[in-house]
């Protein structure tokens, strides 16, 4: 079946730093979407990405999708102690009714 | 916004008993509802797709007689876990579109299932 590779799987980074984490896939996605879970919570969407190319912020947060629609990476720039989490990339197969496949996730440490 | 309330947020079962969550979209009409399970560490598995007044397809390898879901109306989806085992103990969310044909899903804040 079809499978996102994110990495890297753990950060521990200084406040301040900027984070980059990344996805891959085997096969063509048309979207690109990036989550944050907190413990015990549903993930909440960042940031979504809908055409090859497409670079999109929120805040502190960058996305791009891919020019081959089969990666995306996620920049935090400036980071603070709430970027605490765990970040989730995912990707929307064609024809495939609207699912997900979730990346391995990339747990974010912050050092104050 | 649109919000997915999830309910109950925790619950702890005996082994053999079935539990039931809810998922209810406020404000926004859900036609489907993905369902996921997540073990500690993992990422999300799409477990199964919920239509309203029609059946859910369910993804490969998941059990649909012990999975049992129900899309009653466009702001109800139900997961029963039926018959729980404690390799049934995990996290389980909800999301729903919440603009149709969009890729703006909206999660609910998820099920601690525990069966002992």
């Amino acid at each position: 079946g079809q499978q996102l590779n994110q990495s890297p799987q753990s950060m521990f980074i200084q406040e301040g730093e900027d984070v980059s984490m990344n996805c891959t896939s085997s096969s063509i996605f048309n979207t690109w979407l990036w989550y944050k879970q907190d413990p015990g919570e549903g993930p909440v969407l960042l940031i979504a990405l809908y055409k090859a190319g497409e670079l999109t912020s929120n805040g502190r947060l960058t996305a791009q999708f891919g020019i081959t629609r089969k990666d995306s990476f996620l920049n935090i720039s400036a980071s603070i102690p709430s970027d605490v989490g765990i970040y989730f990339c995912a990707g929307g197969p064609y024809n495939q009714g609207g699912k997900l496949i979730f990346g391995q996730g990339t747990e974010l440490s912050v050092k104050p | 916004g649109a919000v997915v309330s999830q309910h109950p947020s925790r619950v702890i079962c005996k082994s053999g008993t079935s539990v039931k969550i809810e998922c209810r979209s406020l404000d926004f009409q859900a036609t489907t509802m993905f369902w996921y399970r997540q073990f500690p560490k993992q990422s999300l598995m799409l477990m199964a797709t919920s239509n309203e007044g029609s059946k859910a397809t369910y993804e490969q390898g998941v059990e649909k007689d012990k999975f049992l879901i129900n899309h009653a109306s466009l702001t109800l989806s139900t997961l029963t876990v039926t018959s729980a085992h404690p390799e049934d103990s995990s996290f389980y969310i909800c999301s729903a579109p919440t603009v149709q044909g969009a890729w703006g899903y909206t999660f609910g804040s998820g099920t601690r299932l525990t069966v002992v």
